[in-house]
């Protein structure tokens, strides 16, 4: 079974630039997260589908970040503009569905370095 | 806000030694997972303890959960070179999202 896929692995950018990254999840499972992980912490949540409608985005500085899912598949996260604390860690994961014990699945993650 | 809290932040022990790491949380919650992540590569689900259980054993990982003092331990016996990682907590938010709170790690090394 292929795991959760993610790109690019790496990218650096100047602040006020953009990026995106884009995350495909195990095959079947409806449920997307994204997670930002700063350098010495664990991660945080920015956003989680389920399909392709958001469950929960209390942390996602909606100001500079926007997320997608649009066919209830593949995910894109974007920043516009950038701003040098962006610098860390974007993880996607995946999951089979809602409920208390399912396990997440995460990806290799994009390392952002803005300068 | 992160709930989990670990401690230590690092350890650094000798192959073939137990490592104990501690996770200490805020609220009520239905489970608490652990997970491990290595040096530039994504989390791996390692153990899954619910609410209502105390113990659980999976190989040569042992978790406790003591949800009166809102705490979990995770001990790795006979410790190898490859444990080297981080190590989180994670708690479920217990609302309808079912979404993970994680803590902040314990970074373990283990010395060959």
């Amino acid at each position: 079974e292929a795991g959760v896929a993610q790109s690019p692995r790496y990218k650096i950018i100047e602040k006020r630039q953009s990026v995106a990254f884009w995350c495909n999840p195990i095959s079947g499972h409806a449920t997307l997260y994204w997670y930002q992980q700063i350098l010495g912490q664990g991660p945080k949540l920015l956003i989680q589908f389920q399909n392709n409608g958001v469950v929960d985005d209390s942390q996602l500085p909606k100001d500079r970040f926007s997320a997608e899912r649009l066919k209830g598949v593949d995910s894109t996260l974007k920043i516009q503009p950038a701003k040098l604390e962006d610098s860390a860690v974007y993880l996607c994961a995946s999951s089979s569905g809602l409920a208390e014990y399912n396990e997440q699945f995460f990806g290799p993650g994009t390392r952002l370095t803005v300068l | 806000s992160q709930q989990g809290e670990e401690d230590p932040q690092a350890l650094s022990i000798q192959e073939g030694e137990n490592a104990t790491m501690n996770c200490s949380y805020k609220t009520s919650i239905n489970n608490l997972q652990w997970y491990r992540q290595n040096s530039g590569r994504g989390l791996v689900h390692l153990i899954l303890i619910r609410s209502n259980e105390r113990e659980k054993h999976s190989g040569r990982l042992r978790v406790t959960l003591d949800t009166s003092k809102k705490s979990s331990s995770l001990l790795i016996t006979a410790s190898r070179a490859a444990d080297t990682a981080s190590y989180f907590c994670a708690t479920d938010a217990r609302d309808s999202s079912y979404k993970l709170i994680f803590g902040s790690g314990t970074r373990l090394l283990v010395r060959p």
